[in-house]
């Protein structure tokens, strides 16, 4: 069965500079969620997006932002870069129409370190 | 706001012998319960849910969890663990009064299944 897709898998920045995390969604799911989570950590909810719009807001920095597209693939951006960012990174995404219940499914994550 | 509290750190167990991961919860309502699993560098893999009815619930692997209102707890069992359990295990609740993306995940548990 097709699972969520993450790229990059690894990703080294220097601090300041900018990254871009990209989550592809199993097909069919129209949610889909960012984390992040820190070494030794419980994942935290950043945002998530519904058909192309944000639909919740958990602890994203001001530096972060995302968006979902129109093939419902979601991009995570991420500007000056701190090491504290240093974690890794998961998409999940889900079907809405299951309601409430539903599970997350999640991605392999994209590790990033921040230099 | 909601919390999710895995008492332990790390549980070792023998293989064959019954395994249980503890998690208890606090919600405003009534909650929906999930437990996912993380193997080194790789993504939440979910396991089981709690939506309503049946308190025991049975998911992959062989897993169960019971839902236990009066104690707020859903613990994780298994009747016979094998080495190959070894892994991180998240518990994780959702309010069902709350948003699709409020999914608030405790601290994990690593079990060790000893050979």
């Amino acid at each position: 069965a097709a699972g969520v897709i993450q790229s990059p898998r690894h990703l080294i920045k220097e601090k300041r500079e900018t990254a871009t995390l990209k989550c592809y969604p199993i097909p069919r799911h129209d949610t889909v969620y960012w984390y992040q989570q820190g070494p030794g950590q419980d994942p935290q909810f950043l945002i998530s997006f519904y058909e192309k719009m944000q639909s919740d807001k958990g602890s994203i920095p001001d530096r972060f932002s995302a968006q979902q597209f129109s093939d419902y693939h979601s991009e995570l951006n991420m500007s000056s870069l701190e090491l504290g960012d240093s974690a890794l990174y998961f998409c999940a995404s889900s079907p809405r129409s299951t309601g409430r219940g539903n599970e997350q499914f999640f991605g392999p994550g994209t590790r990033l370190t921040v230099l | 706001a909601q919390s999710v509290a895995q008492p332990e750190d790390q549980v070792n167990v023998a293989e064959g012998n019954p395994l249980t991961v503890k998690c208890t919860y606090s919600v405003s309502g009534n909650p929906y319960l999930f437990w996912y699993v993380q193997y080194p560098n790789r993504g939440l893999q979910f396991l089981l849910k709690y939506i309503t009815g049946d308190n025991l619930v049975k998911g992959s692997y062989g897993f169960e969890a019971e839902f236990n209102k009066s104690q707020t707890s859903f613990h994780l069992k298994k009747p016979s663990a094998l080495v190959s359990d070894s892994a991180l295990y998240f518990c994780a609740v959702r309010p069902m009064n709350s948003g699709y993306s409020t999914l608030t995940f405790g601290k994990g548990t690593m079990l060790l299944v000893s050979p």
